[in-house]
Formats: structure tokens, C-alpha cells, sequence
């Protein structure tokens, strides 16, 4: 069985500073990463996400995360957040090897941007 | 967009009457789910289908049932709402491309169960 813990529920920062928000995973077996952002009242939008390859994945507004095999960590970065970062996060798992394909999630970070 | 429509978007219902969501996908996946978003907890898989006819349960899918009739839509009935079934419902889909599978999410179904 996998599990995913996202170590801060929330996270206050001020605009324009850097933000890193951990995610830690457990499985027995090779997995695919994800992290879904929600805005209030809406559906989880895709972010980014690790299937293979290299370990430093980018999305298009600036976020980032690093697949760490070793630490079992998929943490999520931004050099300088904007007002409009403010979001639940969350991070997500699912086993490659596996036919069932669903994900496992952690309980989310609330990041809250202060200006 | 994963061309996925959930309806209802919002319901109220009172306890013990049955309930159906409704997810509806246009672009022919295999793989369907259904999830809740409570706080604290995240997103919970309920029940997933792999295919017509083809479901199983996910980590809390007491209290529901699906079907799958048609490839493009995936029902989650509460036969019995409680209380403890006040949740935000998603479908989501899986999307296979060559580096792995990728889960996408409809917009959610807000129900209150009072």
C-alpha cells in the first residue's frame, strides 16, 4: 500500500518570496508523482507531475518539484509567489507497475500569500 | 480540459433518500473514478471502473455503489444518504500517454445531506 504525507497544512507567506512545500511518499514499488492545485470552490487542476526521466519537473507558472528517490520526496518550490498562488496543494501517488492506475493523496497545504 | 461533465453540480437531499451523481466523459477512457474531498483527509477513492461492467471498491466505498453501462459515464448512487456522506464528489479520468497515466478531474458535485 502506498501513503502520502504533506508535512504543513498550512503555509503563510508574503508576495514575492520563495515557498517550498513537502510532500513525502511510501511505496513498494516504482511510482508516478503528481501535484494537483484547487482553487476556492473549483476542481483539482493538474500541476505538475513525474513519470520518468528527469527528476526536476516545471510547470508553466513558475512552480517546480524534484523526484528524490533516496529521500522518497517529491517537494514543490517557487522562487516568488504571486497573490493569485493562493491554493490548496496537494500531492499525489500512484504505483506504475500497477493495473488499478488511481492516485492516493496527502491531506493538502493551504498556501495563503500575504501581500 | 479532459472533457469530463459531473451533474449535478450542487444537491441538497435529505437523510435516508437515495442519490446518483453522474460523471460523463467524451473522449473514450478506460479507466474512470470516483473520489470525496472531506477536510483534513484530502481526496479518498470510492470506486474506480476499468471498463464496461468493470468496477471495484476503493479504501471507503461503504455506503455506495456505481455502474457502468457505457464507456462514457460513470454513476455513484448513495442508497441511503447519511450525514457522514456531506462531501464534494469528483470523477476523474485516466489518460494514458507514452511516459505513464495521468488522473484528471471533473469540476465536483457539492452534496449536503441534512
Amino acid at each position: 500500500a502506498q501513503s502520502v504525507t504533506q508535512l504543513d497544512s498550512q503555509v503563510p507567506v508574503f508576495e514575492e518570496a520563495p515557498v517550498e512545500l513537502r510532500c513525502n511518499y511510501s511505496s513498494s514499488v516504482s511510482v508516478y508523482l503528481f501535484w494537483y492545485v484547487q482553487y476556492p470552490n473549483q476542481g483539482l487542476q493538474l500541476l505538475l507531475k513525474y513519470l520518468s526521466g528527469s527528476t526536476l519537473v516545471e510547470s508553466i507558472n513558475g512552480f517546480e518539484a524534484e523526484f528524490n528517490k533516496s529521500q522518497t520526496s517529491f517537494h514543490l518550490r517557487k522562487p516568488s509567489v504571486h497573490i493569485s498562488d493562493t491554493a490548496e496543494y496537494f500531492c499525489a501517488v500512484s504505483e506504475s507497475d500497477t493495473g488499478r492506475r488511481a492516485l492516493t493523496f496527502g491531506s493538502g497545504t493551504r498556501l495563503q500569500v500575504q501581500p | 480540459d479532459a472533457g469530463i461533465t459531473q451533474s449535478p453540480r450542487h444537491k441538497v437531499t435529505e437523510t435516508g433518500t437515495p442519490v446518483t451523481l453522474r460523471c460523463h466523459q467524451t473522449e473514450n477512457h478506460r479507466y474512470m473514478y470516483w473520489y470525496r474531498q472531506d477536510p483534513g483527509h484530502g481526496l479518498r477513492l470510492i470506486h474506480y471502473s476499468y471498463g464496461v461492467k468493470d468496477t471495484d471498491k476503493g479504501e471507503v466505498s461503504d455506503g455506495y455503489s456505481v455502474s457502468r453501462s457505457k464507456t462514457e459515464d460513470f454513476l455513484l448512487t448513495l442508497e441511503s444518504a447519511t450525514s457522514s456522506q456531506t462531501s464534494v464528489y469528483f470523477c476523474a479520468i485516466s489518460e494514458s500517454s507514452a511516459g505513464g497515466n495521468t488522473i484528471y478531474f471533473g469540476e465536483g458535485s457539492w452534496l449536503t445531506v441534512v
